[in-house]
């Protein structure tokens, strides 16, 4: 079974510019998360899928990100336009099922965002 | 607010046994889990405590305590390949169940 998969693995772009992040859950998982980790800090929460409505975008930065999961299966995060701050890992994750109790998340390998 | 705090780093040697502690402060709680991140890699998933108590998996077990908002992990018999860096994470029951993670420990193991 394919694991989840992310691309591209690294984006190097400049301030200002528009940068599109994908990523492709494990088939079957209805859930899919978007994380953000900046050198150093916590996985930081940005949004959660539940099939393609999303559940919870409490941790989106601002309308500079924007994320979508047509039909329920691969999902992409566009960022634009890109500044500085915008630097870091993005982790996507899925998982079978999201009521309370035990959750394993699945993540991706992520993608390196380097905003100059 | 929600927070997590565990130590940014532990260093210990092969086939000793380390203790990486995390409290946490959240709304609500559904569990504590713990994921293995290899640098550049991604983070995997160890173990999780829903209730009080140990959970061992291996040479890995999870304690958690509800009432102290504490867990740890606890890692025997390390190895070179335990090098990592290892989170916590807490299910909260603010919108609809998200996780919140810690800032991650990073272990280094020394031969």
């Amino acid at each position: 079974e394919a694991g989840v998969t992310q691309f591209p693995s690294h984006s190097v772009i400049e301030k200002g510019q528009t940068v599109t992040l994908r990523c492709d859950p494990i088939s079957g998982h209805d859930n899919l998360y978007w994380y953000r980790r900046v050198m150093g800090k916590e996985i930081k929460f940005l949004l959660h899928f539940v099939k393609e409505s999303k559940q919870d975008e409490s941790g989106m930065p601002n309308n500079r990100f924007l994320a979508e999961r047509t039909g329920g299966t691969y999902s992409t995060l566009k960022v634009q336009p890109a500044e500085l701050e915008d630097s870091g890992v993005y982790f996507c994750a899925s998982s079978q099922e999201s009521l309370a109790g035990r959750e394993t998340q699945y993540f991706g390998p992520g993608t390196r965002l380097l905003v100059l | 607010g929600q927070s997590l705090e565990q130590p940014s780093e532990v260093t210990a040697v092969e086939g000793a046994i380390v203790q990486i502690n995390c409290t946490y402060q959240t709304s609500g709680f559904y569990g504590l889990s713990w994921y293995q991140q290899h640098d550049g890699g991604a983070p995997t998933f160890l173990s999780y405590n829903g209730l009080d108590g140990l959970e061992e998996t291996g040479r890995f077990s999870s304690f958690l305590s509800r009432s102290d908002s504490y867990g740890y992990l606890l890692l025997q018999e390390l190895q070179m390949k335990d090098s990592a860096s290892y989170f916590c994470a807490v299910r909260d029951e603010a919108g609809g169940f998200k996780t919140i993670f810690g800032a991650g420990t990073r272990l280094f193991v020394k031969a």
